[in-house]
């Protein structure tokens, strides 16, 4: 089974400020990569995801990560961000062979002040 | 937004009785999930579903069952309650397994006392 790693449970950073928050996964194999994001009482929401081909991937609201085989990450970026990206943020893996299912990381709730 | 709706939203229930959480898509996609999200912990996968009456078990299933009669229904079953078993439940579906996006329903969240 595949154990994914959120290096930093809250993230607190200024508005228009840059933000990487941080995933590291455990297998090597071939596998699936995404981030989703949870507003407050919401369900999750798809930000971006890796399936093959550029390692860098963009998405919605701004976000995009980087896939890295070799150190087996998928560090998620935003160059500035707004007051309405205080949310929690989840990486998750999925195994070519598992039907799907995913693995997710313990969450990284980034908190943006004015 | 993939239309999937949960029932309950809210539940408080007693130790020891059973209760069934419910979740309907209007997607006909295949597969579909259970998944409980604890604080420290993230989502954990309970069950799954792969197509009618087909399912399995995740990694926290102990105390759990699950049902699929109809392609739109995946029903979460607990036995006989525990305390342990308070969390917010998401439901997820896919139209595909591998490299699919999951889509979520907007949780149920389920007390027990």
């Amino acid at each position: 089974a595949q154990s994914v790693t959120q290096l930093d449970s809250q993230v607190p950073v200024f508005e228009e400020a840059p933000v990487e928050l941080r995933c590291n996964y455990s297998s090597s194999v071939s596998v699936y990569l995404f981030w989703y994001v949870q507003y407050p009482n919401q369900g999750l929401q798809l930000l971006l995801k890796y399936l093959s081909g550029s390692t860098l991937v963009k998405g919605i609201n701004g976000f995009e990560a980087e896939f890295n085989k070799s150190q087996t990450s998928f560090h998620l970026r935003k160059p500035s961000v707004h007051i309405s990206d205080t949310a929690e943020y989840f990486c998750a893996v999925s195994e070519g062979s598992t039907l799907g299912r995913l693995y997710f990381g313990r969450g990284t709730q980034l908190t943006v002040w004015p | 937004d993939a239309g999937i709706t949960q029932s309950p939203r809210h539940k408080v229930t007693e130790t020891g009785t059973p209760v069934t959480l419910r979740c309907h898509q209007t997607e006909n996609h295949r597969y579909m999930y259970w998944y409980r999200q604890d604080p420290g912990h993230g989502l954990r996968l309970i069950h799954y579903s792969y197509g009618v009456k087909d399912t399995d078990k995740g990694e926290v299933s102990d105390g759990y069952s699950v049902s699929r009669s109809k392609t739109e229904d995946f029903l979460l079953t607990l036995e006989s309650a525990t305390s342990s078993q308070t969390s917010v439940y998401f439901c997820a579906i896919s139209a595909n397994g591998q490299g699919e996006t999951q889509y979520f329903g907007p949780g149920t969240r389920l007390l027990v006392l």
